[in-house]
């Protein structure tokens, strides 16, 4: 059990577009998910907090008109990021809270070009 | 000082080695313990879950929580070139629910 999954797992986009990646918990509701941000051999970067129904609360630095994140029902989150430059070219892992612990999704590859 | 303290490595050991991985931590308020194995260009995916001092055991691996030093370990018997990747400790807070990560320790098991 506690199976999260994301799509795409891989996009490449030109600059100035928009993306969107889904993060679902196929297993179990979640009313809390995470959005995190990991560049080459660097540990996970909490991006914001998504709660169910509510709006995200964002980490210091991260600009919340940038990262889009609705988080629409107990099983899925969504992230958009908007006007993407080739610096936001990154791997975005979701995680859903269960009790006390978070799992994973397999992660988004993004190149922006 | 960062919260969550991890050797990066990397650390190469033989095949069948025991590997120990530590983590210390410097907040009073994390409750829950965890390790993660993260293979290359994947998501991290949960090993071992702890929230009292004392061993778990789950296997080849088995998680050590010393919350009087602040101290948590994952010790892997009997080691085996799938478990090559890299491992986060991550430690959370049940006020805010976010998890704080060590910086994860890069291990290769050579055949």
């Amino acid at each position: 059990g506690a199976v999260v999954s994301q799509h795409p797992s891989r996009v490449i986009c030109k600059s100035g577009t928009s993306v969107k990646i889904e993060c679902r918990s196929l297993d179990f509701q979640a009313t809390t998910m995470f959005w995190y941000r990991q560049f080459p051999k660097k540990s996970l970067m909490l991006m914001a907090t998504s709660n169910e129904g509510s709006k995200a609360t964002y980490e210091q630095g991260v600009e919340k008109d940038k990262f889009l994140i609705n988080h629409a029902s107990l099983t899925l989150s969504t992230l958009t990021v908007t006007s993407a430059h080739p610096e936001d070219s990154s791997f975005y892992i979701c995680s859903a809270r269960r009790t006390d612990t978070q799992y994973f999704g397999p992660g988004t590859r993004l190149t922006v070009l | 000082q960062k919260e969550v303290e991890q050797d990066p490595g990397p650390l190469s050991v033989p095949e069948g080695a025991i590997v120990s991985l530590n983590c210390t931590y410097s907040n009073s308020a994390f409750q829950y313990f965890m390790w993660y194995r993260q293979y290359s260009r994947k998501g991290p995916e949960l090993l071992m879950y702890t929230y009292s001092s004392g061993n778990k055991e789950d296997g080849r691996f088995t998680a050590q929580v010393d919350k009087s030093s602040k101290y948590i370990s994952l010790f892997i018997r009997d080691s085996q070139p799938s478990d090559s990747a890299t491992y986060l400790c991550a430690c959370l807070s049940s006020n805010t629910g976010k998890l704080i990560f060590g910086q994860g320790t890069t291990l290769q098991v050579k055949p």
